[in-house]
């Protein structure tokens, strides 16, 4: 099965710990992409990585981590740096990010971390 | 000015009736643009993707793409209240790196 697989579903942190949510896809895609989703909000992009072993800031990467060792996979730690955490974090990944065809960006399922 | 603009709505029309979904950008530079579907608790699913000025049509969906005007549309024709979600816009935003920025999202209810 062809995808984008992200783990856990669901995930709970105490306040002070770090927690890293993983991204996994076997599309062969060399872009991948973190957004954060408030209630009732748009996709905030977090980071993304056009190509292995180099990454981007995106609008809100204060507080947290990426990297982006294996083409397959785009882990990303949210730090305890990160004043609100609480929310629901997508990964997608495209062919490339370009200016043109090839561009489309796929989803996982998400992942859903609350802070307790 | 946020890079890409969405009526967040709600949208509501009558089952049948076609929906209008409208979207706006600010880099003139943008050649790729997406609309996604996201039903309540779930993540976006790809719906079009539009790169040339004109009309794209997919079953009961069309896209439009005027550049000049830096406007990006999305129609649903025989609107049904399964398509009742909301729908996002996407436009790559060129730059030393490219990268894929959504709008806030248009809710979209269709009513019996």
């Amino acid at each position: 099965d062809g995808g984008i697989t992200q783990s856990p579903k669901y995930l709970f942190r105490k306040e002070g710990q770090n927690v890293t949510l993983s991204c996994e896809q076997n599309l062969n895609h060399d872009a991948m992409y973190w957004y954060r989703q408030d209630p009732g909000q748009g996709l905030r992009l977090i980071y993304y990585s056009q190509i292995v072993n180099d990454f981007q800031k995106g609008d809100i990467a204060e507080g947290y981590s990426v990297s982006r060792e294996k083409k397959e996979s785009f882990p990303l730690t949210v730090t305890s740096a990160q004043k609100n955490p609480t929310a629901f974090y997508l990964c997608a990944s495209s062919p490339q990010i370009g200016t043109g065809q090839s561009t489309e960006a796929f989803f996982g399922q998400g992942t859903r971390l609350t802070v307790v | 000015q946020k890079e890409v603009e969405q009526n967040s709505g709600p949208l509501s029309v009558p089952e049948g009736a076609i929906a209008s979904l409208n979207c706006t950008y600010s880099d003139r530079g943008s050649q790729s643009f997406f609309w996604y579907r996201q039903y309540s608790g779930k993540s976006p699913e790809l719906i079009m993707s539009i790169y040339s000025n004109g009309d794209k049509e997919d079953g009961r969906f069309t896209a439009q793409l005027n550049k000049a005007s830096q406007y990006v549309s999305l129609l649903i024709r025989d609107s049904q209240p399964s398509d009742s979600a909301t729908y996002l816009c996407a436009v790559v935003v060129s730059g030393g790196y490219n990268k894929l920025i959504f709008g806030a999202g248009t809710r979209l209810a269709v009513h019996p």
